[in-house]
C-alpha cells in the first residue's frame, strides 16, 4: 500500500518551456504533499508544502511564481516549472502524507522526475 | 532549528561485512526518526522508523535504535549484500508532522 506515482520520470526540453510534473497518491488520500529538489550527490531540499484546497507554503528562497504548485484533490498535486532554464535542471521528488497522519507517519515518496533543460 | 547530521561517505564494504552509518540529530521536543534509502535514479523508500525514545526500527536486516540521551539513530546491518548499495538518508519529523528534515545522505557501495 501507500503508493505514490510521479510523472513524467524524465523530461528534456528547451529553455523557456514550462514543464508540469504530477504527483498522485494511488491508494490513499493525501491531505499534504511535499515537493523536494535534489542536486547530484546531495540531499533533498524542501521546496514547498501543499495542502489540498489551499495555497502552497514555499520555503525561503523558492520562487513561487517560478514553481507553481496546485493541490486540487486529495490524490493529486502538480508542480509546474514555468519558463524553465538550464539552472532549473534537477531531480524533483514529491511525497505524500495520508489523512490525519501525524509526526510518526512517514511520507511516501514518488520515484522522482529528472528534468533537463537544454 | 532542527537538523540531522550523518557520517560522510562514501562507505565501501565487502559483501557480508558489518555496516554502521552514524546519524545524530538536533531537535526540540520529541521528533520521529526515519531512515530512507534511495537506489540509483529512483525516489526514496522508507527503510525503518522510530517514534519515541528506545524504540528500535527494523526492516530487511537493518535496524536503528532511537537514543534520546545521545540524540542518535545509527543504522546497522550485520551482513551487507551487493543489493544494499544505495544512498541512505537519516531524517526527522517533528510532532506536528511537518516536512522531513534530511541529513546529507551516505552512499554505500558493497562489492562481492
Amino acid at each position: 500500500g501507500a503508493v505514490v506515482s510521479q510523472h513524467p520520470s524524465w523530461v528534456i526540453c528547451k529553455s523557456g518551456t514550462s514543464v508540469k510534473i504530477e504527483c498522485r497518491s494511488l491508494d490513499f488520500q493525501a491531505t499534504t504533499m511535499f515537493w523536494y529538489r535534489q542536486f547530484p550527490k546531495q540531499s533533498l531540499m524542501l521546496m514547498a508544502t501543499s495542502n489540498e484546497g489551499s495555497k502552497a507554503t514555499y520555503e525561503q528562497g523558492v520562487e513561487k511564481d517560478k514553481f507553481l504548485i496546485n493541490h486540487a484533490s486529495l490524490t493529486l498535486s502538480t508542480l509546474t516549472v514555468t519558463s524553465a532554464h538550464p539552472e532549473d535542471s534537477s531531480f524533483y521528488i514529491c511525497s505524500a502524507r495520508g489523512v490525519a497522519a501525524q509526526g510518526g507517519q512517514p511520507q511516501h515518496f514518488g520515484d522522482g522526475t529528472r528534468l533537463s533543460i537544454l | 532549528g532542527d537538523s540531522v547530521t550523518q557520517m560522510e561517505g562514501p562507505v565501501t564494504l565487502s559483501e557480508e561485512a558489518f555496516l554502521t552509518i552514524n546519524c545524530t540529530y538536533t531537535a526540540t521536543g520529541y521528533p520521529s526518526l526515519f531512515w530512507y534509502v534511495q537506489y540509483p535514479g529512483e525516489g526514496l523508500q522508507l527503510l525503518l522508523k522510530a517514534t519515541k525514545a528506545d524504540d528500535k526500527g527494523s526492516n530487511k536486516g537493518f535496524e536503528a535504535t532511537y537514543r534520546k540521551e545521545t540524540t542518535s539513530f545509527h543504522l546497522e546491518k550485520g551482513s551487507v549484500q551487493v543489493s544494499d548499495s544505495a544512498v541512505y538518508f537519516c531524517a526527522l519529523s517533528d510532532q506536528a508532522g511537518t516536512a522531513l528534515i534530511f541529513g546529507k545522505g551516505t552512499t554505500l557501495s558493497v562489492s562481492s
